[in-house]
């Protein structure tokens, strides 16, 4: 299995809602991230889980929430958004640092309304 | 902190070359990818180089000048499937990551 899956593929929500999104892989890759990506840009940085261990948070508001239960997901809850966090969520895996090539899951596509 | 310069736009014909360049000022450098995102899909990885010179892979080639903070990737025998935008990415270990360039959205026209 050599692929990252992300769940929902949408998702509508209401700045008053609470939502989760999903991510998983079976590679056996010890880091896993977070990207925003609007259009024609490129993807931004959010998170970054080693080893299960939150590594790398790029001052994202606490709307924004990470987990990792495990080695094989990683959750993004999401709690008041705003308008302008409308956009591509990327879930990315590398093997064991941070540094490695990493394999893309094909996204959320989020719009808060 | 670190800077990465792509061009934002290029366009070729199909069965032509394209060289798309990637200059970057990092400190603790330690390689460099290349990833390939078609218009509503996830980044596809290309190329990883952390020396000098040319790594070649099939129609696609990347290099690297470490010394002179420069990479290139080269498309070859262009199909209309190539366009795309291409990302590079510069591996910092100094700060634990990995940060991409504002890509280059390449056309490839008829």
């Amino acid at each position: 299995d050599t692929e990252v899956t992300q769940t929902p593929k949408h998702l509508v929500m209401g700045m008053t809602n609470k939502k989760s999104l999903k991510c998983e892989q079976h590679m056996g890759h010890r880091a896993m991230y977070w990207y925003k990506q609007k259009a024609k840009k490129p993807p931004e940085l959010m998170f970054v889980y080693s080893y299960e261990k939150l590594s790398i948070n790029e001052s994202v508001p606490s709307r924004f929430s990470p987990e990792c239960p495990n080695s094989s997901l990683l959750n993004l809850h999401l709690h008041a958004l705003q308008p302008e966090d409308s956009a591509l969520y990327l879930c990315a895996s590398s093997q064991a640092t941070s540094f490695g090539e990493q394999f893309f899951g094909p996204g959320t596509r989020l719009t808060v309304l | 902190g670190q800077n990465i310069d792509q061009p934002t736009e290029m366009t070729a014909t199909e069965g032509a070359i394209v060289q798309i360049n990637c200059t970057y000022q990092t400190s603790g450098f330690n390689g460099l990818f290349w990833y390939q995102q078609h218009a509503g899909e996830a980044p596809t990885f290309l190329s990883y180089n952390v020396l000098d010179g040319l790594e070649e892979k099939g129609r696609f080639s990347s290099f690297l000048s470490r010394s002179k903070g420069y990479s290139y990737l080269l498309l070859k025998e262009l199909q209309m499937k190539d366009s795309a935008s291409y990302l590079c990415a510069v591996v910092n270990t100094n700060a634990g990551k990995s940060t991409f360039g504002d890509g280059t959205t390449l056309t490839v026209k008829p």
